[in-house]
């Protein structure tokens, strides 16, 4: 059950878009279409961004997307904004069973 | 609206037990499986235990199968985890969260720290 790998940091400008990858192997990621992608700001409790690879429940902006292709799924954040800071975490089922998070990625809007 | 409030973390030392507790409110607790995931000071996420919605099947992370025990109580609204053996490593905000669907987490609780150490 090791963490799913995720690029310690990204960074972007005001407006434009940034892709987060999250890579993992054929018994989590490329298994299942179970991945679920969360925010997680300073002191605050994680929030759902993406479910099911590329969902986004209600409220979530639509400048949230996600997608998966073999053993590596990806987070975009397009037009990005001063309160997209912050980091995030993938995470996906496994054939065991269980769950896994990623290593997280901490945004940095520029 | 959807609440889960988690209590019973502290300040224990190494290789004693603690037992977290999960109450919720706002939903149909036996409609759904719960997890439970912590986070280490300045760490990432970890999920470390899963049950289904009648309590007949559980799920363990590597690092704290045989230690811990996931549990829940239907009458009550309330999801436990019994932690054994503590080591200094599951010091963490321990955070219990609702599954809509395999992998789909959401609320999420405010978490209580668990502090390990002598």
């Amino acid at each position: 059950q090791s963490a799913l790998t995720q690029p310690a940091s990204v960074s972007g400008s005001l407006g434009q878009s940034i892709t987060i990858s999250c890579t993992g192997s054929i018994s989590d990621v490329g298994a299942f279409n179970y991945v679920s992608w969360f925010q997680q700001h300073p002191g605050k409790v994680p929030k759902l961004m993406i479910f099911d690879v590329s969902h986004r429940p209600s409220g979530v902006s639509h400048r949230f997307s996600g997608s998966k292709s073999g053993n590596t799924a990806s987070l975009t954040i397009s037009g990005l904004q001063a309160e997209d800071e912050a980091d995030y975490y993938c995470s996906s089922y496994t054939t065991f069973s269980t769950s896994v998070f990623g290593t997280g990625t901490k945004v940095t809007v520029l | 609206e959807e609440q889960l409030v988690e209590s019973g973390g502290g300040l224990v030392e190494p290789g004693r037990s603690l037992r977290l507790s999960c109450v919720v409110s706002g939903f149909t607790f036996d409609d759904y499986a719960m997890h439970w995931v912590r986070q280490g000071p300045g760490k990432g996420l970890e999920w470390v235990s899963g049950i289904n919605w009648n309590g007949a099947s559980q799920g363990y992370a590597d690092s704290v199968r045989g230690r811990f025990t996931i549990s829940r109580d239907n009458a009550k609204n309330s999801l436990y985890l019994q932690m054994n053996s503590l080591r200094v490593e599951d010091t963490a905000f321990y955070y219990c969260t609702k599954a809509r669907s395999l992998n789909y987490f959401d609320p999420w609780g405010l978490g209580t720290l668990v502090i390990v150490s002598s």
